[in-house]
């Protein structure tokens, strides 16, 4: 089975920095996405990690530790766009199984 | 534009009835997906296929049947509407099963059995 955590809401200041945790415990691992997803839109691919480590993106990071069970997506310069519901997927079997997604809402 | 297509965009339904959400894509993709989107649960997997003519079952996929006659096109079928179907469906594609499938979405059906 899967099992896919990650906070419900996250609320920040504009220009600031926001991080979402997300843990997993899964039967295969294949790799770890993070999608983003505004209201009433589909999801969009953000970000891939299949490795140890950090990959950076523009003002996206997303980190793994495969050892853990555990990634990170870091949002810098938060801008009132990044408003949004951010979705950690996890590839098991060539299949994504989603956690419920973090709503980020960004304060002027 | 390249991408996927979903229809209806809204639909609402009276329970028993069938109904069937039209998927296609015209990017060549082998892999295709529908996912259901509820409050709180995030996005479930409901069926799956790999390239045309097989089909696979996800998380969800009580109530549900789909098809794969050809690469593009990737139906879902209720055959007995009930209202825990409301939902928001989202089919979805990616090149190949494998493990950097990359998914793009189709808009989404809004879906409202009563």
């Amino acid at each position: 089975g899967q099992n896919i955590d990650q906070p419900t809401e996250m609320t920040a200041t504009e220009g600031a920095i926001v991080q979402i945790n997300c843990t997993y415990q899964t039967s295969g691992f294949n790799g770890l996405f993070w999608y983003q997803q505004h209201a009433g839109e589909a999801p969009t691919f953000l970000s891939y990690n299949v490795l140890d480590g950090l990959e950076e993106k523009g003002r996206f990071s997303s980190f793994l530790s495969r050892s853990k069970g555990y990634s990170y997506l870091l949002l810098k310069e938060l801008q009132m766009k990044d408003s949004a519901s951010y979705l950690c997927a996890v590839n098991d079997d060539y299949k994504l199984s989603f956690g419920a997604g973090t709503t980020v809402t960004v304060r002027a | 534009i390249a991408g996927i297509t979903q229809a209806p965009t809204s639909q609402i339904l009276a329970a028993g009835r069938r109904m069937t959400l039209r998927c296609t894509q015209d990017m060549r993709h082998n892999a295709m997906y529908w996912y259901r989107q509820d409050l709180g649960l995030g996005l479930r997997l409901i069926h799956y296929s790999n390239t045309a003519g097989t089909t696979g079952k996800g998380e969800v996929p009580d109530g549900y049947s789909v098809s794969r006659a050809n690469t593009d096109d990737f139906p879902l079928t209720l055959a007995s509407a009930v209202p825990s179907q409301t939902s928001v469906y989202f089919c979805a594609s990616s090149e190949e099963a494998s493990g950097a499938n990359v998914l793009t979405f189709g808009a989404g059906s809004r879906l409202t059995v009563l």
